[in-house]
């Protein structure tokens, strides 16, 4: 089935402690970015990848970070997390005009 | 002021009924739009996609654009209890980073 993948669903971390938020794509597409969503402010872009190795920011870039050394993987990372970074997030994948999302993560910083 | 304006709802309406969901955004080099619809502990999902102005019928679902308005609807008829869901429109101009602008949703509730 294609997808994709984000882990975990659910996390809660305490301030400054580094992590980590995996997402996978079986759909072998090039294009895939990491968007948060907020009440009232609707999905915004964090970072985008074209293909491997190829990453450029967002619209809300700060405290994140991404890799992309493979087509199927693009992790969000979060070196030093603040309870500002409290979010529902999503990857996606693109095919053409469609965007593929994952199911989300919920992330509380305390 | 946002780039895209969405009423959140809730929109709350008898099973039947015709649902008006609409979107105004300010840029005028929007090209292309869509609506996602996103249940709830899900991701969005793409519903209805078009270029530019007019209309594009999926079933019981219909996409208007007016560009000289800056306004885009989503019409729902016959509307179920299974479209009970979170409808976010969004927009691009699309260019090569794929920058998509997307509304805070609108709560829709169809009643049985």
């Amino acid at each position: 089935e294609a997808q994709v993948t984000q882990n975990p669903r659910y996390l809660i971390t305490v301030t400054g402690k580094k992590l980590t938020v995996t997402c996978s794509q079986n759909m072998n597409h090039e294009y895939m970015s990491w968007y948060r969503q907020d009440p009232g402010l609707g999905l915004r872009q964090i970072y985008y990848s074209m293909n491997v190795e190829v990453t450029d920011k967002g619209d809300v870039p700060e405290g994140y970070k991404v890799s992309r050394k493979e087509k199927r993987n693009f992790p969000l990372i979060l070196e030093s997390p603040s309870p500002n970074q409290t979010s529902l997030y999503f990857c996606a994948s693109r095919s053409g005009e469609k965007l593929f999302f994952g199911s989300g993560t919920q992330l509380s910083v305390l | 002021q946002k780039e895209v304006e969405q009423d959140p709802g809730p929109l709350s309406v008898p099973e039947g009924a015709i649902v008006s969901l609409n979107c105004t955004y300010s840029n005028s080099a929007f090209q292309y739009f869509m609506w996602y619809r996103q249940y709830s502990r899900k991701g969005p999902e793409l519903l209805m996609y078009t270029y530019s102005s007019g209309n594009k019928e999926d079933g019981r679902f219909t996409a208007q654009v007016d560009k000289s308005s800056k306004y885009i609807s989503l019409f729902i008829r016959d509307s179920q209890p299974s479209d009970s869901a979170t409808y976010l429109c969004a927009m691009s101009q699309m260019d090569s980073s794929y920058k998509l602008i997307f509304g805070s949703g609108t709560r829709l509730l169809v009643r049985p």
